[in-house]
């Protein structure tokens, strides 16, 4: 079926990292986008990727894989202010602009 | 960075009643978008929004669903009659629409209890 899945939970350490995963399985694809989201507030954009490949873009990188409908988000230097839910969301139809989200991954950053 | 306002932030109304969602998106942004989500599930497309006209929708957006935004001020999302499925969170989002970049700007939403 068409869906985008996350893991639920993801617990990490202060100072470490963390790598978010993302599987999707749409009937199209034109862009993946992450976001960040805290309790009762607006989810925040962190990244879109469109081609395959790492994407640097300092405290969050972005990796996609199209041939494997698989993307991730690697939070390095984590501090404890990370702690979050993590939203990865595709579209699917090409000039379409609606995003299929997955159910989020909730990132726990410990001391 | 730019803010999507979203007016009230919670609303519990008697099923069959009329609500009126309101969002104050990005001065500059010419697309504009409703989600919905339930507790512990993901977020959901419902519509998109451009130049005054419905763009794209989800099989979400009911007949009892409709959108506008009169004039350049709020875009409104409105449910006629409601039902207690329409209980969730209401996320609106804009954007600038141009290429193919995917960042959306959302509000923190308008949570709605249908009794």
């Amino acid at each position: 079926g068409q869906g985008v899945e996350q893991p639920a939970k993801l617990m990490s350490v202060e100072g470490t990292f963390a790598r978010v995963n993302c599987t999707y399985s749409t009937s199209g694809f034109n862009g993946l986008s992450w976001y960040q989201q805290r309790e009762g507030q607006a989810p925040v954009f962190l990244s879109y990727v469109v081609l395959d490949g790492l994407k640097d873009s300092g405290h969050f990188s972005t990796f996609l894989s199209r041939s494997n409908g698989y993307s991730y988000l690697l939070l390095t230097e984590l501090q404890i202010k990370d702690s979050a839910s993590y939203l990865c969301a595709v579209r699917d139809q090409q000039g379409g602009r609606a995003l299929i989200f997955g159910t989020g991954t909730t990132v726990s950053v410990s001391p | 960075g730019p803010k999507v306002l979203q007016i009230p932030s919670h609303q519990i109304i008697d099923m069959g009643q009329m609500v009126t969602l309101n969002c104050d998106p990005v001065s500059n942004h010419l697309y504009f978008y409703w989600y919905k989500q339930i507790l512990g599930q993901q977020m959901e497309f419902l519509v998109n929004f451009y130049n005054g006209k419905v763009m794209e929708k989800s099989k979400l957006f009911k007949d009892q669903f409709s959108v506008e935004r009169p004039d350049g001020s709020y875009f409104t999302l409105k449910i006629q009659p409601t039902a207690l499925e329409d209980s969730a969170v209401y996320f609106c989002a804009s954007s600038l629409g141009t290429g193919g970049a995917g960042e959306q700007y959302f509000g923190p939403g308008t949570r709605l209890t249908v009794l």
